[in-house]
């Protein structure tokens, strides 16, 4: 069975450090997602794309969240400087189609800074 | 904006019926409502989804009232292996923009 894959698994640093997160969708998939899961909360919608364009980034704090997918396929989260407040889940997520189609979630990066 | 509200826990027991109930007080009006399961450090999972009424699946049940200002989650004859978190999940548009709302979880410990 297909699966959204994502790496690294855990990533410790130190804050004001750059950290960066990849993950590859389901293969045919034109809609991905990258959520920040804080402990005992929901998922929190980052950005969303549709093949290679951003559908929705409202949520993405972008003084230093960015995120890029070039060639709508794989794509890449990128936090710098890395702050306290960053340590969360962030989660990564694809669909067929946008809006109600069902997400397929990978494992997730467990983030940590110190 | 669509605000969705779930029970923060619920306990139950192997064998019994269990629902979930989630208010989503100004979700879209063509919009569906669906519901997630997740276990401790994994991704959320789908698990069911409906527009109005009554949809079931081989794992639950969704129910949907005529105002739909609210959904519930029936999961039948649960077992210790649902223990986990249920979201439920709606859309809101404010102007041209569409927002996906998650509820905060519904944390469901079953005893045996």
């Amino acid at each position: 069975e297909a699966e959204v894959a994502q790496s690294p698994r855990y990533k410790i640093t130190e804050k004001s450090q750059a950290v960066a997160f990849w993950c590859d969708p389901i293969s045919g998939h034109a809609t991905l997602y990258w959520y920040r899961q804080i402990l005992g909360q929901g998922p929190e919608l980052l950005v969303q794309f549709q093949d290679e364009s951003v559908v929705d980034d409202s949520q993405l704090p972008k003084d230093r969240f960015s995120a890029e997918r070039l060639k709508g396929v794989d794509s890449t989260l990128k936090i710098q400087p890395a702050e306290l407040g960053d340590s969360a889940m962030y989660l990564c997520a694809s669909s067929q189609t946008s809006i109600f189609a069902e997400q397929f979630f990978g494992p997730g990066t467990r983030l940590t800074v110190l | 904006l669509a605000k969705t509200t779930q029970p923060i826990s619920m306990d139950s027991y192997e064998g019994q019926e269990v629902n979930i109930t989630c208010s989503h007080n100004n979700i879209a009006t063509n919009d569906y409502i669906t519901w997630y399961q997740q276990f401790p450090s994994q991704g959320p999972r789908f698990i069911i989804q409906g527009y109005k009424t009554k949809v079931t699946n081989e794992v639950a049940s969704l129910f949907i009232p005529a105002d739909r200002k609210s959904s519930t989650l029936s999961l039948p004859r649960v077992s210790l292996s649902d223990t986990a978190v249920y979201y439920c999940l709606v859309g809101d548009r404010m102007d041209s923009n569409y927002q996906l709302i998650w509820g905060a979880g519904t944390k469901l410990i079953i005893k045996p």
